[in-house]
Parts: structure tokens; sequence; C-alpha cells
């Protein structure tokens, strides 16, 4: 079974508007971390936003919030007024800090592919 | 400012030839990391180290090599490439990170065709 699961592997969004973009994952760790990366066209990767499990709230960086339902096992990422600039694949990731040891590795989802429309 | 880069950005080889794709840091990170992206399945995790004379075997590890002699670097050799191992290659490197968040930070990659 696929530990992150991105099931959006394209989306389209208004200019302005406002986005959830879809990562659900799997582990009996009870401690991990959840990441989430863009990637433009241009290549790189770069990281947006992280979500401890131990955290009590939602993580929040400018535009980006990371909607963290942990009995659901999904951690969203919402990106508000969109911006054409954030048109790029986006990439859901997780850390196993136990079971994946203490320095514990990424396991990438398969991304979701945005395009913001002018 | 600290950076991690690849070299080379682009490399063209032949079946059954040996490749070493570079990488540095600059971060001072004693864990580094190499994946390979290919279209559909995201980034996948190639071999890890966790410091100086430390490597470990990721999920796609068969035909790849590191090694592992100081923290700065952590070259990744393809013994004999194939055309199986055409792909966009990242290098990664970060902090130790117990329950910190301590991200990855990746260089800018390397896109590698095996003819």
């Amino acid at each position: 079974a696929q530990k992150i699961t991105q099931t959006q592997p394209g989306m389209f969004v208004q200019e302005k508007e406002a986005v959830t973009l879809d990562c659900t994952y799997d582990t009996s760790d009870p401690s991990y971390g959840l990441f989430w990366y863009k990637q433009p066209s241009s290549g790189e990767m770069i990281f947006l936003i992280y979500q401890g499990s131990y955290d009590q709230q939602n993580a929040t960086e400018g535009r980006y919030s990371l909607n963290f339902q942990k009995a659901r096992k999904s951690a969203n990422l919402v990106i508000s007024a969109s911006q054409l600039g954030d048109s790029a694949m986006y990439f859901c990731a997780m850390r196993e800090d136990i079971l994946g040891g203490s320095q514990g590795n990424l396991i990438f989802g398969k991304g979701t592919k945005l395009s913001v429309k002018p | 400012d600290a950076e991690i880069t690849q070299s080379p950005r682009h490399k063209i080889t032949e079946t059954g030839r040996q490749v070493t794709l570079a990488c540095h840091q600059t971060w001072n990170h004693n864990n580094m990391f190499w994946y390979r992206q290919d279209l559909g399945h995201g980034l996948r995790l190639i071999h890890y180290s966790y410091g100086v004379q430390d490597t470990n075997k990721g999920e796609v590890s068969d035909g790849y090599s590191v090694s592992r002699s100081n923290t700065e670097d952590l070259p990744l050799t393809l013994e004999s490439a194939a055309s199986s191992q055409t792909s966009v290659y990242f290098c990664a490197s970060s902090a130790f990170s117990g329950r910190a968040r301590n991200e990855q930070f990746f260089g800018p990659g390397t896109r590698l065709t095996v003819l």
C-alpha cells in the first residue's frame, strides 16, 4: 500500500481563488512529520510547509496552510489567493520519526500538477 | 549563503559506461540523500547517508552506489549505466531530524540520459 497518496494528478484554479490539494498518508508510527514541496517548471524543489504529528495547531506559512486531520490521516495543502506563479507540481511527503529511524527519510507522493488560470 | 549544488546539470552517456554525479553542500548537514524523479513516480530514494563513512540503501538502489568521505559531498555512481536509469536525479541534505522540522534542502537536479 502506498504510504502517501495524492489523488489529484492535475488541478485547475482561477487566479485569486483558494485551492486545496489532497494528501492522505498511512503510518503506524506515533511520531511523524508531514511536508509539502513545490516544484515549478524550472525543476527545483522548494519546501513550503511542515506539520508535526504532535502539533496541536494546523501549520501556516503565508498563503499556505496545512489542514491536518490526524484521525483521517490527511494533510491537505490549502493555497489562498492563488497567483499565476503558483502553477507547479506539488508533492506531499512524510517522515516517520521512529519506524524510519530518528533521522527518518522522506516518503513522497506522486504529486499534483496545479495550473492557475488568469 | 549555504547551498547545495549538483554537477553536471545535464549528462548524456552510453549504456554500460560508469557515470558519477556530484553533490556538494555547504550547510554542514549530516544527512544527505539521493533521489530519482520519473514521471508518475514522484521522488524515490536511491541512497542516503547520516554522516561520514555511513551509507544506506534506499528503495531503488540497484545499479547505484555512494560513498561519504567528508561531510560536504555524496557522489552517486552508476556502475554500468542502463537506459532504465534515464531520469532526473536530485541530491538533498538535512540536519539531524529527531522530531523537529529540519526539512530537506534540494539541489537543482541532474538530468541524465542513457542511450
